[in-house]
């Protein structure tokens, strides 16, 4: 299995405090990708990463920003979480671009309440 | 915009064979499939890049067709562990490379005795 942890597991927090949910990998990967999973939406990408401090913007990418200073380490952060962004976020990273696969964390279940 | 994946759900006996699948809407460069079991992360099947170079798993085949911009994953003589749900996930030509994937909605496929 990839090495790819994300913390933390679970959270339960208020409409309107700030969040970060964050994934670390230990494959040395370039690529770091965040997805947020909804019934009925499949998955859906929020930012992605194609290297340190290098980051862009995915299809659903409002109200959420991201940082990458480190190889490892990506974080999302939700500046001021609304019940909206109730989901499951699954962090992935990939060697490179092309041919190459997409390892997912095992996710971070988050409830904005 | 979201690849469409038929059918939404199937039941199967083991045993009997099943096709997923995914059609966009856009030029495509590469096809990925992805299996996710209930309450884990989404694992890795198979690519499809456009020029028919494939790679994933032994047991498992699936097509591309480059000009319809679909694609199709086969499972035969299935076994109760294919049970899950499949997702298509679609990088298309005008994305600019990253590997930026835009998923279906997903297959749930269930394998009975």
């Amino acid at each position: 299995d990839a090495g790819i942890t994300q913390s933390p597991r679970h959270k339960v927090t208020e409409t309107g405090t700030p969040v970060t949910l964050r994934c670390h990998q230990t494959e040395n990967h370039r690529y770091m990708y965040w997805y947020r999973q909804d019934p009925g939406h499949g998955l859906r990408l929020i930012h992605y990463s194609y290297g340190v401090k290098d980051t862009d913007k995915g299809e659903v990418s409002d109200g959420y920003s991201v940082s990458r200073s480190k190889t490892e380490d990506f974080l999302l952060t939700l500046e001021s979480a609304t019940s909206s962004q109730t989901s499951v976020y699954f962090c992935a990273i990939s060697e490179s671009t092309g041919k190459y696969e997409q390892y997912f964390g095992p996710g971070t279940r988050l409830t904005v309440t | 915009q979201q690849p469409v994946q038929s059918p939404q759900a199937v039941i199967l006996r083991e045993g009997e064979d099943a096709v997923i699948n995914c059609s966009s809407s856009k030029a495509l460069y590469s096809v990925h499939w992805y299996r996710q079991k209930h309450g884990e992360a989404p694992v890795f099947l198979m690519i499809l890049l456009k020029g028919g170079e494939q790679k994933g798993h032994e047991k498992i085949s699936a097509s591309f067709n480059e000009k319809k911009q679909q694609s199709s994953l086969y499972l035969t003589a299935s076994q109760l562990s294919y049970s899950g749900t499949y997702f298509c996930g679609t990088e298309n030509l005008l994305t600019g490379g990253g590997n930026k994937l835009t998923f279906g909605t997903g297959t749930q496929l269930k394998v009975e005795l």
